[in-house]
């Protein structure tokens, strides 16, 4: 089975630019999850999707970052402007709305903004 | 949301069996023990899940007490390539996607020396 596809693999703009990321989840599922990883620290999440409807974007910061998930499948990840704390990786990953199931995620975009 | 606690990082020799023990004092009836691992330039990959007990899978075992205050991941005869962090998580993973939260802490380093 294919695994959560994500593009491009590295990014580096600099600030105050816009950037996208794009994430196409396992076929099938309805869960998807955008995060935010800086170097040396745990996932954060940013936003939760289940089908095309946000879940949780409370930890989103919203003046520059949005996220749209497209028919529930596909989902984009944006920020405008970039700031240069904004450098990480973003880690898409998506799993079936059955209890107990695992996330999968992808490789994830490296970000960095200089 | 049940916080973790994990040591920051462990050190282990090859063939030896290593535990990685996570507190979770606050955690709820109906939240269940999640660990994923995560190597370097890659997303997190789950490794177990358990409620109470123990489990075991081919990679790894889960062991719960019964108060479920804390669990302990075991990892038999570890080789060079489980060097990696590992994560443990705690939520309701009997509800439905839409409810259920992937909350990432620090994690644990583990290097393992050949």
């Amino acid at each position: 089975e294919a695994g959560v596809a994500q593009s491009p693999r590295y990014k580096i703009i600099e600030k105050r630019q816009s950037v996208a990321f794009w994430c196409n989840p396992i076929s099938g599922h309805a869960t998807l999850y955008w995060y935010q990883q800086i170097l040396g620290q745990g996932p954060k999440l940013l936003i939760q999707f289940q089908n095309n409807g946000v879940v949780d974007d409370s930890q989103l910061p919203k003046d520059r970052f949005s996220a749209e998930r497209l028919k529930g499948v596909d989902s984009t990840l944006k920020i405008q402007p970039a700031k240069l704390e904004d450098s990480a990786v973003y880690l898409c990953a998506s799993s079936l709305t059955a209890p107990n199931t695992e996330a999968f995620f992808g490789q994830g975009t490296r970000l960095t903004v200089v | 949301l049940a916080k973790t606690t994990q040591p920051i990082s462990m050190d282990s020799y090859e063939g030896q069996e290593v535990n990685i023990t996570c507190s979770h004092n606050n955690i709820a009836t109906n939240d269940y023990i999640t660990w994923y691992q995560q190597f370097p330039s890659q997303g997190p990959r789950f490794i177990i899940q358990g409620y109470k007990t123990k489990v075991t899978n081919e990679v790894a075992s889960l062991f719960i007490p019964a108060d479920r205050k804390s669990s302990t991941l075991s990892l038999p005869r570890v080789s060079l390539s489980d060097t990696a962090v590992y994560y443990c998580l705690v939520g309701d993973m009997r509800s439905s996607g839409s409810a259920r939260q992937l909350t990432f802490g620090s994690g644990t380093q583990l290097t393992v020396l050949p």
